[in-house]
């Protein structure tokens, strides 16, 4: 059955770094475009950023321009998203889902991984 | 940015009740919308793609319509496991901005 399961979630200081993971399991890796999303303690959902079925293309929400990466290894059916220059604000659970069109949704989500931010 | 506005924010329903959220967009997106379901502590699960197509294994109470702006999540007949919060997401462009959500409690 399909399966993702993120990681590197934890505690970090404001300004420095972490690299979240997504491994994906179940289905045909390579032919969904994958997307981050994540949502504050007690919030709302908010769009992150995606990454296309290649990883030729990424498109990210403003908040985290410049300082969010997302990428991808196909070869090892996993996503990443390298968070640089963290916020407070970036204090929040973090999920990898899938997509397999546009108008299709996210059909699949991982558990989530929280990531804090304090000092 | 689209902006997605959802109301209510919240509503108490009971058992058997039919429960109707709406979801409005800032500007056309044409059926590019998505209604998701989240209980607490899990992450959300697609219910509606394609603002009126039901995911599969998503009970039939569920229903989805609208286009263009204006779009409308209907629960037929509210189950107990159906209280949960419930966000719209638009997928016409990106950032693919979600509603604020609605939460269902128990009356």
């Amino acid at each position: 059955q399909v399966q993702l399961v993120e990681s590197g979630g934890g505690v970090v200081q404001p300004g420095r770094s972490l690299r979240l993971s997504c491994a994906a399991s179940g289905f045909t890796f390579s032919t969904y475009a994958m997307h981050w999303v994540r949502q504050a303690p007690g919030k709302g959902l908010e769009w992150v950023g995606v990454i296309s079925i290649d990883g030729s293309n990424k498109y990210y929400t403003d908040s985290v321009t410049g300082r969010f990466t997302i990428s991808r290894d196909n070869s090892k059916n996993t996503l990443f998203l390298q968070m640089n220059s963290l916020r407070a604000e970036d204090t929040a659970v973090y999920y990898c889902a899938t997509e397999v069109g546009r108008q299709l949704g996210h059909d699949y989500w991982g558990q989530g991984t929280l990531v804090t931010v304090s000092s | 940015d689209i902006q997605m506005t959802q109301s209510p924010s919240s509503l108490s329903a009971s058992v058997g009740d039919r429960v109707t959220i709406t979801c409005r967009a800032s500007q056309s997106i044409g059926t590019y919308l998505n209604w998701y379901q989240q209980k607490p502590g899990k992450a959300p699960k697609l219910l509606i793609y394609a603002a009126s197509r039901l995911q599969s294994g998503v009970p039939s109470r569920f229903s989805g319509s609208g286009s263009e702006t204006d779009f409308t999540l209907t629960i037929s007949s509210l189950q107990p496991e159906d209280f949960a919060t419930y966000f719209c997401q638009q997928s016409y462009r990106t950032p693919r901005t979600f509603g604020q959500g609605t939460k269902v409690e128990i009356k």
